[in-house]
């Protein structure tokens, strides 16, 4: 299983875009990387999953290099509700297991 | 469309008492089942796995322990609890016909062992 390597904690201001890097040196050929988003005393929720390249949907972008080895969540215009933890999750298998996740603080 | 249960949503238990949580998931079948932990301010960690009825992984060797007596339908359980098992816990599920899976979490249950 990949173990995944996140910063621990990011500031922004409001309307900025906010870049989080995960770093997954040891992906398997058969595993995507996911990224999930989680408030205080609720569930993770799904944001993003891609393979390689670049994924594009109505919240975030998802950017990884050919060598797969990183991903970048990009979240465009961050807005004060987008205060929450992180988390990268590269997995092929059904052991899905999370790392410490990014704690982001959007600023007004 | 699919919904996932998980109570109750708070719990205050003392030392050395049982627990039970129960999941369940409604609409799609033989999903895998999940029990995560979160204690206060770290990240999630993966208690068991279950990828069919009475098929059980631990990830983590502790006090705990899950059953899976129905398809839909996800137990953890402790015989005597201890104040170490305090956390945040939460059910997931996932679709087991699809590869690298995404995960659609409960609302979680707040544990407070005094």
């Amino acid at each position: 299983l990949a173990k995944t390597t996140q910063p621990i904690s990011m500031d922004s201001y409001e309307g900025q875009e906010v870049n989080i890097t995960c770093s997954h040196n040891n992906i398997a050929t058969n595993d995507y990387i996911t990224w999930y988003q989680q408030f205080p005393s609720q569930g993770p929720r799904f944001i993003i999953q891609g393979y390689k390249t670049k994924v594009t949907n109505e919240v975030a972008s998802l950017f990884i290099p050919a060598d797969r080895k990183s991903s970048t969540l990009s979240l465009p215009r961050v807005s004060l509700s987008d205060t929450a933890v992180y988390y990268c999750l590269v997995a092929g298998s059904y052991q899905l297991t999370f790392g410490k996740g990014t704690k982001l603080s959007v600023i007004p | 469309s699919q919904t996932i249960h998980q109570w109750p949503a708070t719990l205050v238990q003392p030392v050395g008492s049982p627990l039970s949580l129960e999941c369940t998931v409604e609409g799609t079948s033989n999903p895998n089942l999940y029990w995560y932990r979160q204690a206060a301010g770290r990240g999630l960690q993966l208690l068991f796995y279950s990828v069919g009825i009475g098929q059980i992984s631990s990830e983590v060797p502790q006090n705990l322990s899950a059953s899976r007596p129905q398809d839909r339908q996800f137990i953890l359980s402790s015989k005597k609890l201890l104040l170490s098992d305090s956390g945040f816990y939460l059910c997931a599920w996932s679709n087991s016909a699809i590869t690298n899976e995404k995960l659609f979490f409960g609302s979680g249950t707040q544990l407070s062992v005094l």
